[in-house]
């Protein structure tokens, strides 16, 4: 699986859109870029993936550079209950597992 | 929502001795993962489980660790020589299929060996 690059740590006001970067330039063609996030030590929560469009759910937008190198999560109106450590993960495709790295600690601040 | 759940939360068992940790997958999903983080580290893979077998497992996972689905819904991790070092956060996750189908993972058990 192709390895990620996140920022170590980010702040972002209450209510401002979160934006979170992530590296991927070794991305192959199958893989897919998951987002995943952790609350405190709870388990890794699911927000969205995607493999070459833009993505949208009721809890995030993905968007995906075009050479598909690089990738933006974004929260749109981040809220206190949103500071966590978001992971960025790519995954090939029929892989059965995740690796997940340091990931970027997002503190939402009032 | 359906979502994965696990018992126990918290465990506080003495080195040496065996523990059973156990998850229910949700219902529908036909693979089966264990996931532990070590406190302040990353979240690492275990071992994956599909079909009545270990489908894929890291070298975490030796000898002393083993899985099985013993019924329809439960999932269960067990540890059979507990020492100081498995002491983490053990995650269990699920998914319908595997590929690119998304993992969800459950709140965890806290394994406190001493």
């Amino acid at each position: 699986d192709a390895k990620t690059t996140q920022p170590t740590s980010m702040d972002c006001a209450e209510g401002r859109a979160a934006n979170l970067p992530c590296n991927h330039s070794t991305i192959s063609g199958n893989e897919y870029v998951y987002w995943y996030r952790q609350i405190h030590s709870q388990g890794p929560q699911y927000i969205i993936h995607g493999l070459k469009n833009n993505e949208t759910n009721e809890m995030a937008s993905l968007i995906i550079t075009e050479d598909r190198k690089s990738s933006t999560l974004i929260l749109p109106h981040a809220t206190l209950r949103d500071t966590a450590v978001y992971y960025c993960i790519v995954r090939r495709n029929y892989g059965q597992n995740f690796v997940f790295g340091p990931g970027t600690r997002l503190s939402v601040l009032p | 929502e359906p979502e994965v759940t696990q018992t126990p939360s918290h465990q506080v068992t003495q080195m040496g001795q065996e523990v059973i940790l156990r998850c229910v997958p949700i219902s529908n999903h036909l693979y089966f993962y264990w996931y532990r983080q070590i406190l302040g580290q990353k979240v690492e893979f275990l071992v994956s489980f599909y079909n009545n077998e270990i489908s894929e497992k890291s070298e975490i996972f030796d000898d002393q660790f083993s899985v099985e689905r013993p019924d329809g819904s439960n999932f269960t991790l067990k540890i059979r020589s507990t020492k100081l070092e498995d002491s983490a956060m053990y995650f269990c996750a699920s998914s319908l299929e595997t590929g690119q189908e998304t993992q969800y993972f459950g709140p965890g058990t806290r394994l406190l060996v001493l």
